[in-house]
Formats: structure tokens, C-alpha cells, sequence
């Protein structure tokens, strides 16, 4: 079956870490989204990209970085720059930019600093 | 910036009836989309209207879209225990960047 991957479901980080989120698609997706979610919130926005190496910022992409080397592949590194990183992230995709699609989303990874 | 702000923020209803969950916004959009989230779990995407149209049914989900007004409604009849859930409704902007704009999102509770 068709989907998104992401690992762990768990991540613990110490202080001054960085720690990378695993997000992989088999859907043949162009585009593909990392958001954040505290508890009680929305999801917001952090880094989306449309095509293979080439990615752009979204609403709070400070102190995260991403790669997409592979249409597949959308890592996400949570850096030691991110002040507050304990939340739930999850990732998703959808065909293309901006068309009438629904986004797929992944089972999400909660990190938490330790 | 919160684009879609949804109410109630919870809602609790006995099982077998109807839930109306409703989600305003505040920029012209090309569509918009409801979610459902599990506690702990990923988002899924349950339906999605265009700004061109009013109303769109799928299975016991009923949308409405008032861009006149700049909002929509999301309706679950006949409930279920297995409705219980997180709903969130998000926009895409016209003419912005890529990229869905979520709200706090209504926690529904179904009581059985």
C-alpha cells in the first residue's frame, strides 16, 4: 500500500543535539511538508519543498534545516538552534503545488529534550 | 499566522446524533479542507471543496462553503463512538505560497 513512512515514532534529544526525522513516501508525490504541532494547536508550517533539491521555508523554519535529495525523501533536522523542539511532527504530500489536493500524512515523530 | 480558527474548540454529543463543527478564515482561498486527527496519530483528509463551490457531501460528511462570509461548516450525522477525534479545517490561500494554513482544530467527544 501506498503512503507516507516516518521514524521514529520516538525521538529523545539532549541539549545542543541535533537530531534527524525520517520522512518517506512511495506515492509518487511531488511536493512534500514538514509541519509542528503542540499540544492543543494547529499544525504550523516549517519547510515544504515542490521538486527534488529544491526546498523553501515556511512559517517557522527557524532552527531546522531539510535535504531533498530523492523524490521520496523529505528529512527534517531539528537543530540545536531550536530553542523549544518537544513537540509532534508530522509530515505529508500531495501530487503537486498548489492543485486541488488533500495531503497524505504521516504517522507523525514526538521528539522531546531530555 | 492563524488563517482558520474553528468552533467550537470542543464538543461533546451522544452517539446517533448530528455534530457541526464550523471554521472561519480570512483571506480569499482556492480551497479549503477538513481533517480528522486520533489522539497521537496523523491527520486525515477527509474532504476538500473549491472556493467555487457551495456544498459537497461524501458518506455521513457534509460541507458547506460561504465565501461571502468566509466560512464553512463541517456536519457528521448520525454519530458515532468512532467520530471521537481532533477536526481541523485548512486552507489553501490564492495567490499565496505552498502550503496548508491549520486551525486549533474542535475535539469532538461521542459519548456512547
Amino acid at each position: 500500500d501506498g503512503g507516507i513512512t516516518q521514524s521514529p515514532k520516538y525521538l529523545f534529544r539532549k541539549e545542543g543535539q541535533n537530531v534527524t526525522l525520517s520522512c518517506e513516501q512511495n506515492l509518487n508525490h511531488d511536493a512534500m511538508y514538514w509541519y509542528r504541532q503542540d499540544p492543543g494547536q494547529g499544525l504550523r508550517l516549517i519547510y515544504y519543498s515542490q521538486i527534488v533539491n529544491d526546498f523553501q521555508k515556511g512559517d517557522i523554519a527557524e532552527g531546522y534545516s531539510v535535504s531533498r535529495e530523492k523524490k521520496e525523501s523529505f528529512p527534517l533536522t531539528v537543530t540545536s538552534a531550536q530553542k523549544n523542539p518537544t513537540a509532534f511532527y508530522l509530515c505529508a504530500s500531495t501530487p503537486r503545488q498548489k492543485g486541488n489536493y488533500g495531503y497524505t500524512f504521516g504517522s507523525g515523530t514526538r521528539l522531546t529534550v531530555v | 499566522s492563524q488563517q482558520g480558527e474553528e468552533d467550537p474548540q470542543a464538543l461533546s454529543i451522544q452517539e446517533g446524533e448530528n455534530a457541526t463543527m464550523n471554521c472561519s478564515y480570512k483571506t480569499s482561498i482556492n480551497n479549503l479542507q477538513w481533517y480528522r486527527q486520533n489522539s497521537g496519530r496523523g491527520l486525515v483528509h477527509l474532504i476538500l471543496i473549491r472556493s467555487n463551490e457551495r456544498e459537497k457531501h461524501s458518506g455521513r460528511l457534509r460541507v458547506t462553503l460561504d465565501t461571502s462570509k468566509k466560512s464553512s461548516s463541517l456536519l457528521i450525522t448520525a454519530s458515532r463512538a468512532a467520530d471521537t477525534a481532533s477536526y481541523f479545517c485548512a486552507t489553501d490561500l490564492a495567490g499565496g505560497a505552498d502550503g496548508l494554513t491549520f486551525g486549533k482544530g474542535t475535539h469532538l467527544i461521542i459519548q456512547p
